[in-house]
């Protein structure tokens, strides 16, 4: 069972432009995690937010989180060609629960 | 070399083999894990050990079976494959909860 929904699902922009994904998530959790995945390949890992966190960054990157609503959203400023890839959040539950639970997705593609 | 090695990246089997897929990292982490990926529905847990002699099933172990030879070294076996095994497979580990996960690269698996 997927515990986050990512949406959009496909996302298309200019070189150039800010893209923002959306996360929203169930159950309370311990940390969300971004991730992306170029086409058929390993995911990497981009940023965590602790569930005591509101907003964080990195590089182009600013992620946000509301424990209230369950929701949480990347985004990526001055987006790049080489940006376009499928961008995945994930949640990590508390207590005992440590394993990561992942979206299904959203496709991001930035064109020239 | 890379942080989590997986083999083989591609295979194809018939239906009723027996496979193993590999998965070695040189991160040092007790916690590894296995995931499917399936177009369109993100990636699911099969099997997670949090150390050698702690084995785990996730949402969809039914099929397959898991090996933790030392704490660097965590096989996935299907024991009779079938075609709706027919996925990307990953492998990840992890230095605990708050961390982030280290990807492999992936085992494209076909089952004919």
């Amino acid at each position: 069972s997927q515990q986050g929904e990512e949406d959009p699902q496909a996302l298309s922009i200019q070189e150039g432009e800010n893209a923002t994904m959306n996360c929203s998530y169930k159950t309370s959790i311990n940390n969300l995690q971004w991730y992306r995945q170029n086409s058929g390949r390993g995911l990497v890992h981009l940023i965590l937010i602790r569930s005591n966190e509101r907003e964080k960054h990195s590089g182009r990157l600013r992620v946000t989180l509301d424990t209230s609503k369950k929701s949480s959203s990347l985004l990526i400023t001055a987006s790049r060609a080489a940006d376009t890839a499928s961008y995945f959040c994930a949640t990590e539950g508390g207590g005992s629960n440590y394993k990561l639970t992942f979206g299904k997705g959203t496709l991001l593609t930035v064109n020239p | 070399d890379a942080d989590v090695t997986q083999t083989p990246r591609n295979r194809i089997t018939k239906t009723g083999k027996r496979i193993m897929l590999e998965c070695s990292q040189t991160k040092g982490h007790d916690r590894m894990y296995w995931y499917r990926q399936d177009p369109g529905l993100g990636l699911q847990l099969i099997y997670y050990s949090f150390d050698v002699k702690d084995i785990n099933k996730g949402e969809i172990s039914d099929g397959y079976s898991v090996s933790r030879q030392a704490q660097a070294k965590f096989s996935l076996s299907l024991e009779s494959a079938i075609p709706n095994q027919t996925a990307l497979y990953f492998c990840a580990t992890s230095g605990g909860q708050g961390s982030g996960y280290t990807f492999g690269s992936g085992t494209r698996l076909t089952v004919v």
